[in-house]
């Protein structure tokens, strides 16, 4: 199994509301990544969670809490949102922490597309 | 981080190689070139890497200069499916960590 497993596919969340985007893994990889990507920009690192500690915080505002229960999951918990929050939302895991150096590559969700009204 | 620089764009005819430059000159020594895509609307998905030597998988080769400071990427027969974002990334033990995307070339493989 080398998938990442994003859900929900699509979500349309007023902004009042509080939703949260799941991804899954069941690779034993370590570390896992959430990235957020507008159209036709290339997709824009928010956090590194390795060995299920926030390990990266890319400056990403407090609307957006990320969770890792375990080393299977991720969550990214949204509350307050803004329309320009709106875009395509990655998921990524990798067998170790990208810093190692050790030539190993990302494995990609397809992504959840949130459009914030 | 190393930085890459990408022509924006490229076409290439179906069926013919599709040959993607890259450029890293600051490379440092522990660092690997790596090779992602992404097709529209779906994620990005990883192709090749390497450190020094040539590599080939059953997706694509690359070919690293021998000063590291270029490198190329080739589909060897490109298909219409072939159509998408290259990105071009490197990252190694120097780096912060960070699977940073650059503006990437968009290939328009054409009939």
């Amino acid at each position: 199994d080398t998938e990442v497993t994003q859900t929900p596919k699509h979500l349309v969340m007023g902004m009042t509301n509080k939703k949260s985007l799941k991804c899954e893994q069941h690779m034993g990889h370590r570390a896992m990544y959430w990235y957020k990507q507008k159209a036709k920009k290339p997709p824009e690192l928010m956090f590194v969670y390795s060995y299920e500690k926030l390990s990266i915080n890319e400056s990403v505002p407090s609307r957006f809490s990320p969770e890792c229960p375990n080393s299977s999951l991720l969550n990214l918990h949204l509350h307050a949102l803004q329309p320009e929050d709106s875009a395509l939302y990655l998921c990524a895991s990798s067998q170790i922490w990208l810093n190692r150096g050790q030539g190993t590559e990302a494995f990609f969700g397809q992504g959840t597309r949130l459009t914030v009204v | 981080d190393a930085k890459t620089t990408q022509p924006p764009s490229m076409d290439c005819a179906e069926g013919r190689a599709a040959n993607l430059p890259c450029n890293h000159s600051t490379i440092s020594g522990n660092e690997y070139v790596y090779w992602y895509r992404q097709i529209h609307s779906q994620g990005p998905q990883y192709i090749i890497h390497g450190l020094k030597n040539n590599e080939t998988n059953e997706m694509a080769s690359l070919i690293i200069t021998e000063d590291r400071k270029s490198s190329t990427l080739i589909l060897p027969h490109a298909t219409l499916r072939d159509t998408a974002v290259y990105y071009c990334i490197v990252y190694g033990s120097s780096n912060t960590g960070k699977l940073i995307f650059g503006q990437g070339t968009t290939l328009q493989v054409k009939p």
